[in-house]
């Protein structure tokens, strides 16, 4: 898992309930992003953070809110769920410099019905 | 903002044959380019990356990739295909401005015949 841990592997949500993803990393990498992939549009970055107390929103934040308390953990809340948000969730962690590679969890699959 | 674009959806190729996926890159300044497989139900795996120095980079797997400027471009290529290459393959970019984000082409699927 490339030192990234997910939780839940697979979620199915009702419209308009919330709920987090969890996400873990296992070494102190201080940037962490939160993705989504969708059929043909590969990922998207939703939001990202560049170390502890630090967020900020990436191409499609809508729905979605993070924080990051401390290095190891970067949770991703949906606070109603709609059907647009059914997808495959992918947390990354990475050095914090472009041209260090990230390291992709296992990923979670959420539908919304 | 910087784009990515891989033309292909979907290569089907047979094992043992070469194979060639196109990358296209749109950024202002120099881009840090990133060529990732995804296997099914799997998460992303990094091939390979280029930010300076040869532009013909080699990765794992017996991948390479070929950076050229002029055409925008950072096409992956294997010469000889194995029935586990069967994948997904995402280029993407990074860049200092705005938080280091990647940016992602939709993926290209491959498919590798017996």
């Amino acid at each position: 898992n490339a030192g990234v841990t997910q939780t839940p592997k697979f979620q199915v949500l009702k419209t308009g309930q919330s709920m987090t993803l969890q996400c873990a990393q296992d070494m102190n990498h201080e940037y962490m992003s939160w993705y989504r992939q969708d059929p043909g549009m590969g990922l998207r970055l939703i939001h990202y953070s560049v170390g502890a107390g630090i967020t900020d929103q990436g191409e499609v934040p809508n729905g979605y809110n993070v924080s990051r308390s401390t290095t190891e953990d970067f949770p991703l809340r949906l606070l109603s769920a709609a059907p647009s948000q059914t997808s495959v969730y992918f947390c990354a962690k990475g050095r914090g410099d472009p041209y260090n590679e990230q390291f992709f969890g296992p990923g979670t699959r959420l539908t919304v019905l | 903002a910087q784009s990515v674009t891989q033309p292909d959806i979907h290569i089907t190729v047979s094992e043992g044959a070469s194979l060639e996926l196109r990358c296209n890159y749109s950024y202002g300044a120099t881009p840090y380019l990133f060529w990732y497989v995804q296997s099914p139900g799997q998460g992303l795996q990094l091939l390979l990356k280029y930010f300076s120095g040869d532009t013909l980079v080699q990765g794992i797997k017996g991948f390479e990739a070929e950076f050229k400027r002029s055409q925008s471009s950072f096409n992956l290529r294997k010469p000889s295909v194995h029935w586990s290459d069967a994948a997904e393959y995402f280029c993407a970019v990074g860049a200092w401005a705005a938080g280091n984000k990647l940016t992602f082409g939709g993926g290209t699927r491959v498919l590798v015949k017996p």
